[in-house]
């Protein structure tokens, strides 16, 4: 099956700078990269997503990348701000016949620093 | 938040108890999904369901089964918990459209003592 590693697990970055979080995936028939924000004690909801036939996409301050050949994707977070402090989640999808399987990776907790 | 509701909110149980999960969404979708939540692991599939009474498992089915009678809503139970069981549930609802994107609800925390 699917498996997907995410790296780092912890990054701690001041207020201003840049974050990057790193994906990558196993199966080359996944097909759609959707990134799920988390707050403390609330449910993951999504931020960005990528679907396999587009290399970039962006919306404001963040953007995920894909490369396909090399099966790794990432998400960039410009210009952090402490609203930003949560856990990120990348995940890799495929849909055998309507349903979408989703295997997630293990999360990167976000740290921006005032 | 995407019309999904779960109920409890929070339960704590006793090892070897069934525990029924209720996951609630007003927006007909037809995909529904459960899912835990552990540290270090991320989010892991438990079973999924394609329509009224079709259900599939997922990665982490052992020790859980589903049942959906109606199309807005899909339990998950625990048929006799067990510590390992403790985690936070949540429930997703997905669309069979070109969008394919998941929406969860607020999750269940359960505690088997």
């Amino acid at each position: 099956g699917e498996n997907v590693e995410q790296h780092p697990s912890t990054l701690s970055v001041q207020e201003g700078d840049s974050a990057v979080i790193k994906c990558t995936y196993s199966d080359s028939a996944s097909n759609y990269f959707p990134w799920y924000k988390q707050e403390l004690g609330k449910r993951p909801q999504l931020i960005i997503d990528i679907r396999s036939n587009v290399g970039e996409k962006k919306d404001q301050r963040i953007a995920v990348t894909l490369n396909k050949t090399a099966k790794h994707f990432s998400l960039h977070i410009t210009e952090t701000q402490p609203e930003d402090s949560a856990v990120y989640f990348c995940a890799a999808s495929i849909n055998p016949g309507g349903y979408q399987k989703v295997t997630f990776g293990t999360g990167t907790k976000l740290q921006v620093i005032p | 938040d995407a019309g999904i509701t779960q109920s409890p909110r929070h339960k704590v149980t006793e090892t070897g108890t069934p525990v029924t999960l209720r996951c609630h969404q007003t927006e007909n979708h037809r995909y529904m999904y459960w899912y835990r939540q552990d540290p270090g692991h991320g989010l892991r599939l438990i079973h999924y369901s394609y329509g009224v009474k079709d259900t599939d498992k997922g990665e982490v089915s052992d020790g859980y089964s589903v049942s959906r009678s109606k199309t807005e809503d899909f339990l998950l139970t625990l048929e006799s918990a067990t510590s390992s069981q403790t985690s936070v549930y949540f429930c997703a609802i997905g669309s069979s459209g070109g969008n394919n994107e998941q929406f969860f609800g607020p999750g269940t925390r359960l505690t088997v003592l």
